[in-house]
């Protein structure tokens, strides 16, 4: 157990819906980042929150958005979803935020849209 | 854009023998990489990492190299065994920046 949880592990929905990606970060970790894996891609960062404010942000569409709660827990919603969309979404996690402190990640939810 | 570039999608080798996984970059910015491994059904874990100021750094059976002059890095596993077959995926940082940057990772199979 590494300490990030996401929830849910697997995730099945049609095109057109809407839902949402939970992470918990590892205990005294207060940055959260949020990567996209599709198939056959790397790691595709999407966006970063840091003590509940968006610090940085990747290639994420205009139809996901993400926020940071006051416990430091996370959510990633994905709306209008497209066949496309069907990927693994991992979630992790830093002290400071900083990326050469490396991140702890989630074991990833695994959506996907049909 | 690719900043971060794992030109093998997959490398098998024999139990026992070295494994050596390679990672380009482009950002000369970058002064931080970080090697993670992946299993199914799980997140990346961190195995090592390199600072710019090295060209070294050695944790085991792990050794990554770092080549400046040509933003080249590579992964060594020596001896490799079945346990080492993951993928491996090799990341960059710049300074006080807030993310990292990933390859699209390299498939690793250690044949027993």
């Amino acid at each position: 157990d590494s300490g990030v949880t996401q929830t849910p592990k697997h995730l099945i929905t049609a095109t057109g819906q809407r839902v949402t990606l939970r992470c918990s970060p590892r205990s005294g970790d207060l940055s959260v980042y949020w990567y996209q894996q599709s198939l056959d891609q790397g790691l595709q960062f999407l966006i970063q929150y840091y003590n509940g404010e968006e610090r940085a942000k990747g290639n994420i569409l205009e139809r996901f958005s993400a926020q940071q709660f006051p416990d430091l827990h996370s959510e990633l919603n994905l709306s209008s979803l497209e066949l496309g969309d069907s990927a693994l979404y991992f979630c992790a996690s830093s002290p400071r935020g900083q990326g050469a402190d490396g991140y702890t990640f989630g074991s990833g939810t695994r959506l996907t849209v049909v | 854009d690719q900043q971060v570039k794992q030109n093998s999608p997959s490398l098998s080798v024999q139990e026992g023998r070295i494994s050596i996984l390679n990672c380009d970059y482009t950002n000369s910015m970058f002064d931080y990489f970080l090697w993670y491994k992946k299993y199914p059904a799980e997140g990346p874990t961190f195995l090592i990492s390199i600072s710019s100021i090295k060209d070294k750094n050695e944790d085991g059976r792990f050794t990554v190299f770092l080549n400046k002059s040509a933003k080249h890095l590579s992964l060594h596993i020596v001896p490799s065994q079945p346990g080492d077959s993951a993928v491996y995926f090799c990341a960059a940082s710049a300074y006080q920046a807030n993310n990292l940057f990933f390859g699209t990772g390299t498939r690793l199979t250690v044949i027993p």
